[in-house]
């Protein structure tokens, strides 16, 4: 069974705070994400990893970066973080996609980050 | 890029009743669309999916419909039971998306009444 872990699932930071939410992996799946939700906007790609060391950005990276050093682990930054971060962070995973079509995007549990 | 519309937003319906989620997608390109749940409190979970080159498929209770020229696909869920309340997401995978990202819809609270 894929197993996506989330170190934090609820965290309380102050304006101006690092953050980091991390993310580790089990399945030695190459593909890695970070989504964040909000309602009414569904899930939207902040950044995500198409392998170690790879990084490219998503519908929405600005005031985040990411670090993939271990395949298995994929970490979320917050350089400086502000209210309008205040959301749920789901991190996913998969296999590299070799196909025409989608392959399984597995998530973790999420992080519900709150910025005051 | 990929724009993904999801209707209803919230969804309410009698213990039994058949419920019916809409998505609609701009990409004529796509050729990927999974439906995820989310009950509260849980991850997202892949339900369903369904690939250009087939108009309809089932599973069970559930099943998708995909109309490539109208560019939208739906969920149907039959006989539902509360069980079923959750969000739940449509998403499209554009074929000149580099990274077969997926691009998620809004949304669907469904609550299931007994």
């Amino acid at each position: 069974d894929v197993k996506v872990t989330q170190s934090s699932r609820y965290l309380v930071k102050r304006t101006g705070e690092k953050v980091f939410l991390e993310c580790v992996q089990d399945m030695d799946h190459e593909n890695m994400f970070w989504y964040r939700q909000d309602p009414g906007l569904g899930l939207r790609l902040i950044y995500f990893s198409y392998d170690v060391k790879m990084k490219e950005k998503g519908d929405i990276p600005e005031g985040y970066s990411v670090s993939r050093e271990k395949k298995e682990r994929f970490s979320l930054i917050l350089e400086s973080a502000s209210t309008n971060q205040t959301s749920m962070y789901l991190c996913a995973s998969r296999f590299r996609d070799r196909r025409t079509a989608g392959n399984t995007i597995y998530f973790g549990e999420g992080s519900w980050l709150t910025v005051v | 890029g990929e724009n993904v519309e999801q209707h209803p937003s919230t969804l309410s319906v009698q213990e039994g009743d058949s419920a019916v989620i809409k998505c609609t997608y701009s990409d004529s390109a796509s050729n990927y669309f999974p439906w995820y749940k989310q009950e509260l409190g849980k991850r997202p979970q892949l339900i369903i999916d369904i690939r250009s080159n087939v108009g309809e498929k089932k599973d069970q209770r559930i099943a998708v419909t995909l109309n490539k020229t109208a560019k939208h696909f739906s969920l149907h869920i039959t006989e539902t039971q509360p069980e079923d309340s959750a969000v739940y997401f449509c998403a499209a995978r554009g074929a000149n998306n580099a990274g077969n990202m997926l691009t998620f819809g809004g949304g669907t609270r469904l609550m299931v009444k007994p």
